[in-house]
């Protein structure tokens, strides 16, 4: 079983709209939870981290988190076609050795 | 705030030949860097884990004599692909964290290679 789960999509949605974007992870430790946003060609760039429970807004961004259901989700609001992108859902778990672990990534289309 | 730079953006080398790849930490410092692979349409493999001044943790599977890291200070690691062959042929991606806090990871904006 995979520790980090996204649905690899491709989620269309169109222009204006809300993208919800989940993850799931396995690891009941985990601590604190990151979404990135890959550019084709590009690499990961940090969108938004959150470790307690709730919803934290960043502009068009929400990050949800629900431990107990151990999963975190991402709310893009007023959808734009220049957040078409992977989106990748990253768990920090172990935290001696610092490393994340990733999800394979939900890739969004935003459709004009 | 939180710029990771690499070096070179991109590389052709000859097969059997060796590349290095810089990562440096611009306005802060890592206390752990991390090296990951991507091949197209693919994950993001992590290959290694580094700690400034002490050796590298290699994730299973990769050969720790054929990718040498080396993180000499806070803001710098290396990278070096030994007697590269075309299946070496990816994109290298550095990550930085400053080690406190969440953990939270920087990434440089890659290096691809091709080995011909």
């Amino acid at each position: 079983q995979k520790e980090v789960e996204q649905n690899s999509g491709p989620l269309s949605v169109p222009e204006g709209a809300i993208a919800s974007l989940n993850c799931t992870y396995s690891d009941r430790g985990s601590q604190s939870f990151f979404w990135y946003r890959q550019y084709s060609g590009k690499s990961p760039e940090l969108i938004m981290f959150i470790y307690s429970n709730g919803d934290k807004e960043d502009g068009r961004f929400t990050a949800q988190l629900n431990k107990a259901s151990q999963y975190v989700s991402l709310l893009i609001r007023d959808s734009q076609p220049s957040d078409s992108a992977t989106y990748l859902c990253a768990v920090n778990g172990d935290t001696g050795r610092r490393a994340l672990t990733f999800g394979s990534g939900t890739r969004l289309q935003v459709q004009p | 705030g939180a710029v990771v730079s690499q070096h070179p953006s991109w590389v052709i080398c000859k097969s059997g030949t060796s590349v290095k790849i810089e990562c440096r930490s611009l306005d802060f410092q890592a206390t752990t860097m991390f090296w990951y692979r991507q091949f197209p349409k693919q994950s993001l493999m992590l290959m290694a884990t580094s700690n400034e001044g002490s050796k590298a943790t290699y994730e299973q599977g990769v050969e720790k004599d054929k990718f040498l890291i080396n993180h000499a200070s806070l803001t710098l690691s290396t990278l070096t692909v030994t007697s590269a062959h075309p299946e070496d042929s990816s994109f290298y991606i550095c990550s930085a964290s400053p080690g406190r806090g969440l953990y939270e990871q920087y990434f440089g904006p890659g290096t691809r290679l091709t080995v011909t």
